[in-house]
């Protein structure tokens, strides 16, 4: 099984960077993925990290470090409509099926003006 | 334009009912999931399915009941040996990458 660490409020302001770290352990690691939701919503696709580094897509970020079981989100210009959940979640290895994942609670990211 | 269905949005049981929550797919995905989420966990998945007529159990399976007779559908009956159903529940498919795709959602209250 696996143990998924994420904070569960952070807040910030419009314009601003803010860093989502995440930490996990895992019996054998197979890809980490990044999920927005707003609330009520489903969520949605942000990122994917298999091997060690930065991946950029816009003004998202995402980090990964398989050695230290830790990734990160940095979402940069923050903007009102960022504020939502943001999903760390895992897959292993063992898993019999692409899709199979292990989720955290979830960060929630507030945006003031 | 592709994407995953679910029905009814809302729906509110009483106890001892069965209810069945419907997902349809048009992404021609192969494996689909059904995950629950509660208020301050992450999301548990229920049941899966790789292929048509086959599919297992996830980590919270018990009073869950899945079907999967065509590929483009998987629903999902809530049954009475559920105890705490109440819950937000997503249906999803996924590509090789992993990468889920989610419906709308499904939000059930026990009454």
């Amino acid at each position: 099984g696996q143990n998924i660490d994420q904070p569960t409020e952070m807040t910030a302001t419009e314009g601003a960077i803010v860093q989502i770290n995440c930490t996990y352990q895992t019996s054998g690691f197979n890809g980490l993925f990044w999920y927005q939701q707003h609330a009520g919503e489903a969520p949605t696709f942000l990122s994917y990290n298999v091997l060690d580094g930065l991946e950029e897509k816009g003004r998202f970020s995402s980090f990964l470090s398989r050695s230290k079981g830790y990734s990160y989100l940095l979402l940069k210009e923050l903007q009102m409509k960022d504020s939502a959940s943001y999903l760390c979640a895992v897959r292993e290895t063992t898993t019999d099926s692409w899709g199979k994942l292990q989720f955290g609670a979830g960060t929630q990211v507030v945006v003031t003006p | 334009d592709g994407g995953i269905t679910q029905s009814p949005k809302y729906l509110f049981r009483k106890e001892g009912q069965n209810v069945t929550l419907s997902c349809e797919q048009n992404l021609n995905h192969d494996a689909m999931y059904w995950y629950r989420q509660d208020p301050g966990q992450g999301l548990r998945l229920i049941y899966y399915s790789q292929i048509v007529n086959d599919f297992q159990k996830g980590d919270i399976a018990e009073g869950y009941s899945v079907s999967r007779e065509k590929k483009e559908s998987f629903p999902l009956t809530v049954t009475s040996a559920q105890k705490n159903p109440t819950a937000f529940y997503l249906c999803a498919s996924s590509r090789q990458t992993g990468e889920l795709f989610f419906g709308e959602g499904s939000r059930l209250t026990v009454l």
